[in-house]
């Protein structure tokens, strides 16, 4: 159980294109998603917390208008850079938390994460 | 401010026993997370701790101690497979885990 997906786990892209990524929770509802970024031997980089059917709220210092999060249902998130630019390129990973523990695992504060997005603009 | 520290990196022998220790200041306590993250790829959930004491699941065991803000995974006969970084992540008052850069575990034959 708590299986999270990820799509595209590759994506390379011309500057000034946008880009979507697709979260889903395979196997449990998830009331809460977040979206990471994380550049090379870099700590991860919380860049939005996504509840489902209200706006997501985002980290200081993230773009809201540049990074749109969409979480219309319980088992779907998506991130989408939008004039992407070569600064842009990075490891975008997202997680799910199991707040209604439909997934069986011990606590609902736990956070699966999916593979992971490579994003590479240029 | 919220703080964690943990070492860099570690070297371990194909075998043996490594412990790996995290200190942490938040903002509130809702328990303690650890992950392990392999290169290029994202973190697995390995364990939470929410009361002090130690969880031992398999191979991996995490201890806990709120009142001094201080946890440790330890891994047991460690596997050429182990070397990865481990990340330690305590859950703030909002609910929110607190990232540090994790200790990057070398095994050596």
């Amino acid at each position: 159980g708590a299986v999270v997906s990820q799509h595209p786990s590759w994506v390379i892209c011309k500057s000034g294109t946008s880009v979507k990524i697709e979260c889903r929770s395979l196997d449990f509802q998830a009331t809460t998603m977040f979206w990471y970024r994380q550049f090379p031997k870099q700590s991860l980089m919380l860049m939005a917390t996504s509840n489902e059917g209200s706006k997501a709220t985002y980290e200081q210092g993230v773009e809201k208008d540049k990074f749109l999060i969409n979480h219309a249902s319980l088992t779907l998130s998506t991130l989408t850079v939008t004039s992407a630019h070569p600064e842009d390129s990075s490891f975008y990973i997202c997680s799910a938390r199991d707040a209604s523990g439909t997934s069986g695992r011990a606590t609902g504060e736990t956070q699966y994460f999916g593979p992971g997005t490579r994003l590479l603009v240029l | 401010g919220q703080n964690i520290d943990q070492p860099t990196e570690m070297t371990a022998t194909e075998g043996a026993i490594v412990q790996i220790n995290c200190t942490y200041q938040t903002s509130g306590f809702n328990g303690l997370f650890w992950y392990q993250q392999h290169a290029g790829e994202a973190p697995t959930f390995l364990s939470y701790n929410v009361l002090d004491g130690l969880e031992e699941k398999g191979r991996f065991s995490s201890f806990l101690s709120r009142s001094k803000g201080y946890s440790y995974l330890l891994l047991k006969e460690l596997q050429m497979k182990d070397s990865a970084s481990y990340l330690c992540a305590p859950m703030d008052s909002n609910y929110q885990l607190i990232w540090g850069a994790g200790t990057k575990l070398i095994i050596k034959p």
